[in-house]
């Protein structure tokens, strides 16, 4: 079937540390892949997309990489900033299936300056 | 650019009573969905839609109905309410099934 398993949180970085959250999908055929973000008191908004094999998604200086190899979609930003502190969703959409949208159970991020 | 509007924002219900969820979009997407969110947690599928007059069950349906008359519209209905539908509700949008999800801004829904 088909699954999204993603990084435990909570994770408390320090202003312009380096981020990695990872995630990891199961799915059969090729998926497209996303991460989006949720701030405090708001809706989830997108934040980055890959729809195939080695593409590379990108948004405000974050990043991730559809590795098809290794099935995963880490999520990486060089240097966060307080404005950051949001939980991320790493989300796949299937190939197949009327219900073909599946989600991780979120990392909240917390940036400290 | 109103996306995906839903109303009310808050909402305190006592147990036993009946309320509609109002979900609305103007992009003329055909999938729509309704997802809510305990605190501390994902989320959770209740509904969805893939068209007009076509719903289906997600994952936690037990207490709620949909229906989709319109594209634009798709209203959640919660009957006889519960402490356990506390919660925050999104009503999310895309345009296929391999696009991204638009979502609204929530409706925090609090049965006492």
């Amino acid at each position: 079937g088909n699954s999204v398993t993603q990084m435990e949180g909570p994770v408390t970085l320090s202003e312009e540390a380096f981020l990695t959250i990872n995630c990891t999908y199961t799915a059969t055929g090729y998926p497209s892949l996303f991460w989006y973000v949720q701030y405090p008191g708001e809706g989830l908004q997108l934040l980055l997309k890959a729809t195939k094999a080695d593409d590379k998604g990108s948004n405000k200086g974050f990043e991730a990489t559809y590795r098809k190899e290794t099935t995963s979609f880490h999520l990486e930003k060089g240097s966060v900033q307080v404005s950051d502190s949001a939980v991320y969703f790493c989300a796949l959409s299937a190939q197949t299936g009327a219900n073909n949208l599946f989600f991780g159970t979120g990392t909240r991020l917390t940036v400290i300056p | 650019n109103a996306g995906v509007t839903q109303t009310p924002k808050f909402r305190i219900l006592k147990i036993g009573q009946s309320m509609t969820l109002q979900c609305t979009q103007d992009m003329n997407h055909n999938y729509m969905y309704w997802y809510r969110q305990d605190p501390g947690m994902g989320l959770k599928l209740i509904y969805y839609s893939v068209g007009a007059g076509i719903t289906d069950k997600g994952e936690v349906p037990n207490g709620y109905n949909v229906s989709r008359s319109t594209t634009e519209d798709f209203p959640l209905r919660l009957e006889l309410a519960a402490p356990s539908q506390t919660s925050v509700y999104f009503c999310a949008s895309r345009e296929n099934r391999a696009g991204e999800l638009f979502f609204g801004e929530g409706s925090r829904l609090t049965v006492l």
